[in-house]
């Protein structure tokens, strides 16, 4: 089993809304990804967790928050987005950060309109 | 990131072979993926390569130059399905991950 869940699949939200993305696995993976795909553009890395404890944030803007409360979670909280923050939003995880087990399986992302 | 570069598209034929090449960055590698996605879906994990050479799965082989920061993946026995764009992505040190912006392949009857 290689799945990543995703919910919701989609979701449209006003500029001064609160809302979050969740992520689940349950293959034992212990790092965690969040990546941000506009159309026709490849996935941009956006956050890394490795044993729940944040590994890299890629000069992310703050009003995007993420937070991993056990080691098959991942959230993302999301406040005041700007219409450009409209993408497809993917998670991934893997077996760990380490080489030969850092093979990344996403899920199907969540579409994000803001508007 | 990392000037990693594909081609933009290709186009080849049912039951043919095509090669997808990429290219990149040498400094601070540390492993190289492929990925499929077609258009609307996730990316799906097709190989990884971190030493030199070939590492071959059924009708997909992906292999390594890391002197010369390159790349190719090869699709033999092309059909219909495996029309979708072709991802190259590179590891860096301390985790860092990039995409390259992908082959869209077209495969025609």
């Amino acid at each position: 089993d290689t799945e990543v869940t995703q919910t919701p699949k989609h979701l449209v939200m006003g500029m001064t809304n609160k809302k979050s993305l969740k992520c689940e696995q349950h293959m034992g993976h212990r790092a965690m990804y969040w990546y941000k795909q506009k159309a026709k553009k490849p996935p941009e890395l956006m956050f890394v967790y490795s044993y729940e404890k944040l590994s890299i944030n890629e000069s992310v803007p703050s009003r995007f928050s993420p937070e991993c409360p056990n080691s098959s979670l991942l959230n993302l909280h999301l406040h005041a987005l700007q219409p450009e923050d409209s993408a497809l939003y993917l998670c991934a995880s893997s077996q760990a950060l380490d080489p030969r087990k850092n093979i990344q399986y996403f899920g199907a992302g969540t579409r994000l309109s803001v508007l | 990131g990392q000037n990693i570069d594909q081609p933009t598209e290709m186009t080849a034929t049912e039951g043919a072979i095509v090669q997808i090449n990429c290219t990149y960055q040498t400094s601070g590698f540390n492993g190289l993926f492929w990925y499929q996605q077609h258009a609307g879906e996730a990316p799906t994990f097709l190989s990884y390569n971190v030493l030199d050479g070939l590492e071959e799965k059924g009708r997909f082989s992906s292999f390594l130059s890391r002197s010369k920061g390159y790349s190719y993946l090869l699709l033999k026995e092309l059909q219909m399905k495996d029309s979708a764009s072709y991802l190259c992505a590179v590891k860096y040190n301390f985790n860092k991950f990039y995409f390259g912006s992908g082959t869209k392949l077209n495969v025609k009857p």
